[in-house]
């Protein structure tokens, strides 16, 4: 089953406006990471947050956690037609002896019109 | 570096049928994921191995199956194909993967796109 769900499910900015998208889960976590996806391709890692961070910057990329709400936003600024993509976050947990490997949400569809 | 591969890039295959998909990871890295990517279901985990041993399982039928080789290659199988297995397969490598809080990068590659008909 999902852990994250992602809001929006689809979003169309302008290009060179910010681009918002929340992702929000169940369980306790160790850390959540976003991914980027074109096209029903590969998954390109874009950045990680522990469970103990609240905020974390990466080039035009700024995502924040809030433990307390069990969420997290993905903030890209200044988008460009490139960033057209869809976008995942996923979390980790912890289950007895072993990990759960990456539960991911359903992802938001991200359009930058030129 | 060379990036993860995946073969076959696309697959047709009908009913009953069993499939093999491969995936090499990046030099190094021990650890390789599956994952499954349907319209329906999104993105499911469907194991981790490292080291040539399955360290997690994911919430999937016994017909899947998956191996890693000495050489960190690894195999998933898909026998008794239904037309819900239709998907992309995805496979991502990493140093350690998924391990408690040791958690690591997970680089994917383009996946293999099952049609199952």
């Amino acid at each position: 089953s999902q852990q994250g769900e992602e809001d929006p499910q689809a979003l169309s900015i302008q290009e060179g406006e910010n681009a918002t998208m929340n992702c929000s889960y169940k369980t306790s976590i160790n850390n959540l990471q976003w991914y980027r996806q074109n096209s029903g391709r590969g998954l390109v890692h874009l950045i990680l947050i522990r469970s103990n961070e609240r905020e974390k910057h990466s080039g035009r990329l700024r995502v924040t956690l809030d433990t307390s709400k069990k969420s997290s936003s993905l903030l890209i600024t200044a988008s460009r037609a490139a960033d057209t993509a869809s976008y995942f976050c996923a979390t980790t947990g912890y289950s007895g002896g072993g990990a759960d490997g990456l539960t991911f949400g359903k992802g938001t569809h991200l359009i930058i019109q030129p | 570096k060379a990036g993860v591969t995946q073969t076959p890039r696309y697959l047709i295959k009908t009913r009953g049928q069993q499939v093999t998909l491969s995936c090499s990871p990046i030099s190094g890295h021990r650890s390789v994921s599956w994952y499954q990517q349907t319209p329906g279901q999104g993105l499911q985990f469907l194991f981790e191995y490292f080291s040539e041993t399955q360290r997690n399982k994911g919430n999937f039928p016994g017909r899947f199956s998956g191996r890693q080789f000495s050489n960190s290659r690894s195999e998933m199988n898909v026998s008794t194909l239904e037309l819900g297995d239709s998907a992309l397969y995805l496979c991502a490598s990493s140093l350690f993967g998924v391990w408690g809080d040791r958690v690591n990068e997970q680089y994917f590659g383009p996946g293999t796109r099952l049609t199952v008909t």
